[in-house]
């Protein structure tokens, strides 16, 4: 079983509203990042962390922003919800480049 | 960037009967390639992985095989199990990042 965490595990929040989804790993790993998956499943990186104080957007633009002040916290934030913005998104973390990601349950927001 | 193409999108078999799934990437850069399962409500689950330097892979019921010169790779199932219904994910990665594939799901008809 992996040790990543994230909540809330479901989201339902009005339109403008700030909100930050927690991921959290006791693993030690160095590497993070959140993907974002859309109905279709598909998983589309938005970003990604090297380690404490890194953080480096993904492939999928995303309005969002992340922080990573601890090796084991990557949070990520909008500013502004917007109806679009929903979605499910992943963290996971691995212990170096091209190893095993471990992925957390997710979290389901829905902007309305 | 890598561009990672799965095939098929769904898939039913029969309990007890094999199902494979295909996947080609484009920068042969590429040296690792993990196979994701996921389950209703739950993140993604590494079964099985290869690295580029090994052209098959086998654990138990699952196999993965890798082209490189062709650059793809299949995950085979053998006798499948209702428990065996999820969605899988092949994914490549050369550096920073996994590319996935867009997904297949995979339904075990009892």
């Amino acid at each position: 079983e992996a040790d990543i965490y994230q909540t809330p595990r479901y989201l339902v929040i009005g339109t403008g509203k700030k909100i930050t989804l927690e991921c959290s790993q006791t693993m030690g790993h160095d590497k993070m990042y959140w993907y974002q998956q859309d109905p279709g499943m598909e998983l589309h990186l938005i970003h990604y962390s090297y380690g404490v104080n890194s953080t480096e957007k993904g492939d999928l633009s995303s309005e969002s922003t992340v922080s990573r002040i601890r090796t084991e916290h990557f949070p990520l934030t909008l500013e502004s919800a917007r109806p679009s913005h929903t979605s499910q998104y992943l963290c996971a973390s691995s212990d170096t480049w091209a190893t095993e990601a471990f992925f957390g349950q997710g979290t389901r927001l829905t902007v309305v | 960037g890598e561009n990672v193409e799965q095939h098929p999108s769904t898939l039913s078999v029969q309990e007890g009967d094999s199902a494979v799934i295909k996947c080609t990437y484009s920068d042969s850069a590429s040296n690792y390639f993990p196979w994701y399962k996921q389950e209703l409500g739950k993140g993604p689950q590494l079964i099985i992985d290869i690295r580029s330097n090994v052209g098959e892979k086998k654990d138990q019921r699952i196999a993965v095989t890798l082209n490189k010169t062709a650059k793809h790779f299949s995950l085979h199932i053998t006798e499948t199990q209702p428990e065996d219904s999820a969605v899988y994910f092949c994914a490549a990665s050369s550096d920073y990042k996994l590319s996935f594939g867009a997904g297949t799901t995979v339904t075990v008809r009892a």
